[in-house]
């Protein structure tokens, strides 16, 4: 079966504009995770949905960053106002369900703010 | 808080030799501790994961980990690196509770000569 898909792979964009990173989750997985990957603070948690709450958001660096989730499937990260120290791969990760179940990530999306 | 470290950033060792990453965590419960791999441009892969009972756990490519409650460690080991073993690999801890917001490590870099 699929695994988890992200789209853009690839986004280059300029500071000050938005960006919309998007997630596609294995199918009947509930738990949906977005991490963050930069060189300078490793990889970090953001926010957590299951179905299409989001009962942890605390990992969200400011409110520049919000996430949305429909449907109990795709979800969208919307960063407004980008700033260059956005620049890293956000990666997505899907789980059957919540508590101690695996974590299957995708391949990230790599973004660029210049 | 909960917290992961893996206290060798690069690692090289000779293609047939025996391989160990170390990772400690500190966590107030029982943690749920993982290992993952990183390969270039690719998203994370889970090599193995302890939530209880024994605390050897096999995973794939040949790897294993020890749990050892009493140094907080949980130690990644290969009886014989191969060369597609090198890579970026990835300590994390996540909560034994409700959802698995997953805590990492910095990484460790292995790189693997002939």
């Amino acid at each position: 079966g699929a695994g988890v898909s992200q789209s853009p792979s690839n986004k280059v964009t300029e500071k000050g504009k938005d960006v919309e990173l998007r997630c596609d989750p294995i199918s009947g997985h509930t738990a949906l995770y977005w991490y963050r990957q930069s060189l300078g603070q490793g990889l970090e948690f953001l926010i957590y949905f299951q179905g299409n709450s989001a009962p942890d958001k605390s990992g969200l660096p400011s409110d520049r960053f919000s996430a949305e989730r429909t449907g109990g499937s795709v979800s969208t990260l919307t960063i407004q106002r980008t700033q260059q120290e956005d620049s890293a791969v956000y990666l997505c990760a899907s789980s059957l369900g919540a508590g101690g179940q695996t974590q299957y990530f995708g391949p990230g999306t790599r973004l660029l703010v210049l | 808080a909960q917290s992961v470290t893996q206290p060798d950033i690069h690692i090289t060792v000779s293609e047939g030799a025996s391989l160990e990453l170390r990772c400690n965590y500190s966590y107030g419960a029982t943690p749920y501790l993982f290992w993952y791999v990183q390969s270039p441009g690719q998203g994370l892969q889970l090599l193995l994961k302890y939530f209880s009972g024994d605390t050897l756990v096999q995973g794939i490519k040949g790897f294993e980990a020890e749990f050892k409650r009493s140094q907080s460690s949980f130690n990644l080991r290969k009886p014989s690196v191969h060369w597609s073993d090198a890579a970026e690999y990835f300590c994390a801890v996540g909560s034994s509770g409700g959802y698995n917001k997953l805590i990492f490590g910095a990484g460790t870099r292995l790189a693997v000569h002939p």
